[in-house]
């Protein structure tokens, strides 16, 4: 079974800083890789696929399939990054085709 | 006005009472998503369509029924049998499972 696990409820880091949020997966096969943002009273919605390869808002992320993770990092916390941060995994081809599953989140505090 | 609508925003209803929750989309996606969210369990699936007449049990689908009958609809009934109903319901489409998900504004269900 895909199973998504990010292991920090919370993250709390400064201005400026470097932040990894953490994200570990089980699938058995490739999987594609999603991380999604929820800013306060929005939507979630996307932040960036592992299938881009892009850097959004400075984010970037890196599949690591022998240590099955796709942690996120940006190299300079803005305060406008706060937020709640999912992993999802979505399966495209397996036998449960289409499923998109979502880790537990973590909750990005960046203080001044 | 393209996008994912759910409706109502909040619902409140008796204990032993059967509810369902709206989702409709125009983006015409042919797969949609229902989900829970709960304070620190992140989003768990519990039902999702990859076309229409067709859906398949997510990971926490017992309580819970859905119906595929348009492409643009994907209800959500929550049946007196789900222990714990009371929570926020998300609901997402996307084109396919390669591709990003939409998310609707949510429902919070409260039964008293």
């Amino acid at each position: 079974a895909q199973r998504v696990t990010q292991p920090e409820k919370l993250l709390s880091v400064f201005k400026g800083a470097p932040v990894e949020l953490k994200c570990n997966y089980s699938y058995s096969g490739s999987p594609e890789l999603f991380w999604y943002v929820q800013y306060s009273r929005q939507r979630l919605q996307l932040l960036l696929r592992h299938i881009s390869r892009e850097s959004i808002k400075g984010f970037t992320a890196d599949l690591n399939k022998g240590e099955t993770s796709f942690h996120l990092k940006k190299p300079f916390a803005q305060e406008e990054d706060s937020a709640m941060y999912y992993c999802a995994l979505s399966d495209p081809g397996g036998t449960s085709y289409g499923k998109l599953t979502f880790g537990q989140g973590t909750i990005l505090t960046v203080h001044p | 006005d393209g996008g994912i609508t759910q409706s109502p925003k909040y619902l409140f209803r008796k204990e032993g009472q059967n509810v369902t929750l709206s989702c409709e989309q125009n983006l015409n996606h042919d797969a949609m998503y229902w989900y829970r969210q709960d304070p620190g369990q992140g989003l768990r699936l519990i039902y999702y369509s990859q076309i229409v007449n067709d859906f398949q049990k997510g990971d926490i689908a017992e309580g819970y029924s859905v119906s595929r009958e348009k492409k643009e609809s994907f209800p959500l009934t929550v049946t007196s049998a789900q222990k714990n109903p009371t929570a926020f319901y998300l609901c997402a489409s996307s084109p396919g499972p390669w591709t990003e998900a939409f998310f609707g504004q949510g429902t919070r269900l409260t039964v008293v």
